[in-house]
Protein backbone atom coordinates (compact mmCIF):
# COMPACT_ATOMS: atom_id res chain seq x y z
CA UNK A 1 0.00 0.00 0.00
CA UNK A 2 1.23 3.34 -0.76
CA UNK A 3 2.09 5.66 2.05
CA UNK A 4 -0.18 8.54 -0.03
CA UNK A 5 -3.42 7.68 -1.93
CA UNK A 6 -4.83 9.78 -4.03
CA UNK A 7 -8.92 9.64 -5.68
CA UNK A 8 -9.75 9.47 -8.20
CA UNK A 9 -6.94 9.04 -10.98
CA UNK A 10 -8.95 10.37 -13.28
CA UNK A 11 -11.92 12.96 -13.63
CA UNK A 12 -13.36 14.48 -16.36
CA UNK A 13 -15.68 17.10 -15.65
CA UNK A 14 -17.95 20.06 -17.36
CA UNK A 15 -16.50 23.50 -17.49
CA UNK A 16 -18.04 25.21 -14.40
CA UNK A 17 -18.53 22.27 -12.73
CA UNK A 18 -17.12 22.12 -8.80
CA UNK A 19 -14.43 19.11 -8.33
CA UNK A 20 -12.66 17.58 -5.51
CA UNK A 21 -10.01 16.06 -5.65
CA UNK A 22 -9.10 13.67 -2.06
CA UNK A 23 -5.49 12.60 -0.73
CA UNK A 24 -5.25 10.09 2.32
CA UNK A 25 -2.20 9.17 3.73
CA UNK A 26 -0.51 7.31 6.66
CA UNK A 27 2.32 8.76 7.88
CA UNK A 28 3.01 11.60 10.47
CA UNK A 29 3.76 14.85 8.71
CA UNK A 30 4.71 18.24 9.09
CA UNK A 31 3.73 19.60 5.96
CA UNK A 32 1.52 18.76 2.87
CA UNK A 33 1.52 19.76 -0.62
CA UNK A 34 -0.68 20.04 -3.74
CA UNK A 35 1.43 20.15 -7.14
CA UNK A 36 -0.58 20.79 -10.23
CA UNK A 37 1.55 19.28 -13.63
CA UNK A 38 0.59 20.60 -17.10
CA UNK A 39 1.06 18.80 -20.17
CA UNK A 40 4.46 19.49 -21.13
CA UNK A 41 5.76 18.16 -17.45
CA UNK A 42 6.15 21.96 -15.59
CA UNK A 43 5.56 21.57 -11.73
CA UNK A 44 3.92 24.35 -10.20
CA UNK A 45 3.49 24.49 -6.06
CA UNK A 46 -0.13 25.37 -5.23
CA UNK A 47 -0.52 24.82 -1.91
CA UNK A 48 1.47 23.69 1.45
CA UNK A 49 -0.86 22.94 4.69
CA UNK A 50 0.02 21.88 8.09
CA UNK A 51 -3.16 22.46 9.37
CA UNK A 52 -6.76 24.30 8.37
CA UNK A 53 -7.52 25.71 5.26
CA UNK A 54 -6.26 27.85 2.03
CA UNK A 55 -7.73 29.90 -0.78
CA UNK A 56 -5.92 30.84 -3.78
CA UNK A 57 -8.60 32.48 -6.65
CA UNK A 58 -10.60 29.24 -7.40
CA UNK A 59 -8.46 26.64 -5.52
CA UNK A 60 -9.19 25.75 -1.83
CA UNK A 61 -6.76 23.53 0.14
CA UNK A 62 -8.39 21.60 3.57
CA UNK A 63 -6.12 19.04 5.11
CA UNK A 64 -7.54 17.31 8.46
CA UNK A 65 -4.47 16.02 10.21
CA UNK A 66 -6.44 13.55 13.09
CA UNK A 67 -8.21 11.62 10.19
CA UNK A 68 -4.79 12.29 7.26
CA UNK A 69 -6.52 13.52 4.97
CA UNK A 70 -6.90 16.46 2.17
CA UNK A 71 -8.81 17.76 -0.62
CA UNK A 72 -8.32 20.39 -3.27
CA UNK A 73 -11.25 21.91 -4.74
CA UNK A 74 -11.86 23.67 -7.95
CA UNK A 75 -14.57 25.84 -7.79
CA UNK A 76 -15.83 27.02 -11.08
CA UNK A 77 -13.47 24.69 -12.93
CA UNK A 78 -11.87 25.90 -16.49
CA UNK A 79 -10.23 23.81 -19.45
CA UNK A 80 -7.19 25.52 -18.31
CA UNK A 81 -7.23 23.96 -14.97
CA UNK A 82 -7.07 20.99 -16.89
CA UNK A 83 -3.11 19.23 -15.33
CA UNK A 84 -2.24 16.46 -13.27
CA UNK A 85 -2.86 17.53 -9.71
CA UNK A 86 -0.40 15.92 -7.32
CA UNK A 87 -0.58 15.37 -3.26
CA UNK A 88 2.90 15.30 -1.77
CA UNK A 89 3.60 14.96 1.81
CA UNK A 90 6.48 15.84 4.03
CA UNK A 91 6.89 13.32 7.04
CA UNK A 92 9.41 14.72 9.96
CA UNK A 93 11.96 14.97 7.69
CA UNK A 94 13.01 17.01 4.30
CA UNK A 95 12.40 14.45 1.87
CA UNK A 96 8.54 14.66 -0.13
CA UNK A 97 6.55 11.60 -0.69
CA UNK A 98 4.38 11.68 -3.94
CA UNK A 99 1.00 10.24 -4.87
CA UNK A 100 0.55 9.24 -8.27
CA UNK A 101 -1.53 12.14 -9.42
CA UNK A 102 -5.14 12.95 -10.29
CA UNK A 103 -5.49 13.75 -14.31
CA UNK A 104 -7.84 16.20 -14.52
CA UNK A 105 -9.65 16.87 -18.13
CA UNK A 106 -12.06 20.23 -17.89
CA UNK A 107 -14.27 19.99 -20.61
CA UNK A 108 -15.78 23.23 -22.53
CA UNK B 1 13.47 36.69 -11.50
CA UNK B 2 14.54 33.50 -12.78
CA UNK B 3 13.29 30.01 -12.45
CA UNK B 4 15.15 26.80 -11.54
CA UNK B 5 16.68 25.99 -15.03
CA UNK B 6 17.28 22.22 -16.01
CA UNK B 7 19.65 21.22 -19.08
CA UNK B 8 19.97 19.40 -21.55
CA UNK B 9 15.76 19.46 -21.78
CA UNK B 10 16.48 16.13 -23.19
CA UNK B 11 19.07 13.25 -23.38
CA UNK B 12 18.92 10.23 -25.69
CA UNK B 13 21.80 7.86 -24.92
CA UNK B 14 22.86 4.61 -25.14
CA UNK B 15 22.80 1.78 -22.69
CA UNK B 16 25.83 1.73 -21.00
CA UNK B 17 26.65 5.27 -21.61
CA UNK B 18 27.22 7.54 -18.80
CA UNK B 19 25.12 10.76 -18.17
CA UNK B 20 25.33 14.17 -16.76
CA UNK B 21 21.98 16.51 -16.08
CA UNK B 22 22.81 19.88 -14.86
CA UNK B 23 20.44 22.35 -12.22
CA UNK B 24 20.69 25.64 -11.83
CA UNK B 25 18.93 26.79 -8.33
CA UNK B 26 17.22 29.84 -8.00
CA UNK B 27 19.65 32.51 -6.66
CA UNK B 28 19.76 32.52 -2.71
CA UNK B 29 17.84 28.96 -2.56
CA UNK B 30 19.69 26.80 0.44
CA UNK B 31 18.18 23.65 -0.68
CA UNK B 32 17.77 21.45 -3.72
CA UNK B 33 16.17 18.13 -4.53
CA UNK B 34 15.94 15.63 -7.34
CA UNK B 35 13.36 14.05 -8.14
CA UNK B 36 12.49 11.48 -10.69
CA UNK B 37 9.06 10.47 -12.82
CA UNK B 38 9.02 7.44 -14.57
CA UNK B 39 6.12 7.23 -17.22
CA UNK B 40 2.65 6.56 -15.49
CA UNK B 41 4.68 6.45 -12.43
CA UNK B 42 4.70 9.03 -9.87
CA UNK B 43 7.75 10.78 -8.54
CA UNK B 44 10.16 9.42 -6.70
CA UNK B 45 12.58 11.74 -4.45
CA UNK B 46 16.31 10.84 -5.25
CA UNK B 47 18.39 13.74 -3.05
CA UNK B 48 18.84 16.54 -1.00
CA UNK B 49 21.51 19.24 -0.20
CA UNK B 50 20.58 21.51 2.06
CA UNK B 51 23.23 24.32 3.00
CA UNK B 52 26.57 22.78 3.63
CA UNK B 53 25.38 19.93 5.19
CA UNK B 54 25.96 16.37 4.06
CA UNK B 55 23.50 15.33 1.58
CA UNK B 56 20.22 12.77 1.88
CA UNK B 57 21.25 10.34 -0.24
CA UNK B 58 18.74 7.86 1.13
CA UNK B 59 16.72 7.82 -2.39
CA UNK B 60 19.14 7.00 -5.20
CA UNK B 61 18.70 3.77 -6.92
CA UNK B 62 21.89 2.30 -6.86
CA UNK B 63 25.09 3.14 -6.67
CA UNK B 64 25.43 4.01 -10.29
CA UNK B 65 23.56 7.37 -9.16
CA UNK B 66 25.61 10.17 -7.84
CA UNK B 67 25.12 13.80 -7.61
CA UNK B 68 27.33 17.06 -6.25
CA UNK B 69 26.42 20.45 -5.45
CA UNK B 70 29.70 23.01 -5.82
CA UNK B 71 29.74 25.89 -4.06
CA UNK B 72 26.14 25.54 -2.81
CA UNK B 73 24.61 26.36 -6.02
CA UNK B 74 24.61 24.59 -9.52
CA UNK B 75 24.18 20.92 -9.16
CA UNK B 76 24.58 17.64 -11.62
CA UNK B 77 23.39 14.13 -11.37
CA UNK B 78 25.08 11.48 -12.72
CA UNK B 79 24.38 8.10 -13.81
CA UNK B 80 26.48 5.83 -14.87
CA UNK B 81 26.56 2.83 -16.77
CA UNK B 82 22.82 3.54 -18.17
CA UNK B 83 19.87 1.08 -18.01
CA UNK B 84 17.00 1.12 -20.14
CA UNK B 85 14.68 1.63 -16.58
CA UNK B 86 16.87 4.71 -16.25
CA UNK B 87 14.55 6.11 -18.72
CA UNK B 88 12.54 8.88 -17.09
CA UNK B 89 12.22 12.54 -16.61
CA UNK B 90 14.57 13.60 -14.31
CA UNK B 91 13.30 16.94 -12.30
CA UNK B 92 15.29 19.26 -9.90
CA UNK B 93 13.71 21.93 -7.14
CA UNK B 94 14.99 24.42 -4.68
CA UNK B 95 14.15 26.27 -1.72
CA UNK B 96 14.84 28.50 0.92
CA UNK B 97 14.54 26.01 3.63
CA UNK B 98 13.63 27.41 7.15
CA UNK B 99 11.83 30.31 4.89
CA UNK B 100 9.11 28.56 3.13
CA UNK B 101 8.68 25.21 2.63
CA UNK B 102 7.60 25.69 -1.26
CA UNK B 103 9.46 23.78 -3.90
CA UNK B 104 9.92 25.40 -6.79
CA UNK B 105 10.28 23.21 -9.76
CA UNK B 106 12.60 23.04 -12.97
CA UNK B 107 11.10 22.00 -16.41
CA UNK B 108 12.76 18.77 -16.27
CA UNK B 109 15.19 16.71 -18.12
CA UNK B 110 13.80 13.70 -20.21
CA UNK B 111 16.10 10.73 -20.34
CA UNK B 112 16.06 8.12 -23.03
CA UNK B 113 18.24 5.53 -22.47
CA UNK B 114 18.56 2.84 -25.98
Amino acid sequence: KNEVEQSPQNLTAQEGEFITINCSYSVGISALHWLQQHPGGGIVSLFMLSSGKKKHGRLIATINIQEKHSSLHITASHPRDSAVYICAVRPNTDKLIFGTGTRLQVFP
Amino acid sequence: GAGVSQSPSNKVTEKGKDVELRCDPISGHTALYWYRQSLGQGLEFLIYFQGNSAPDKSGLPSDRFSAERTGGSVSTLTIQRTQQEDSAVYLCASNNRGITDTQYFGPGTRLTVL
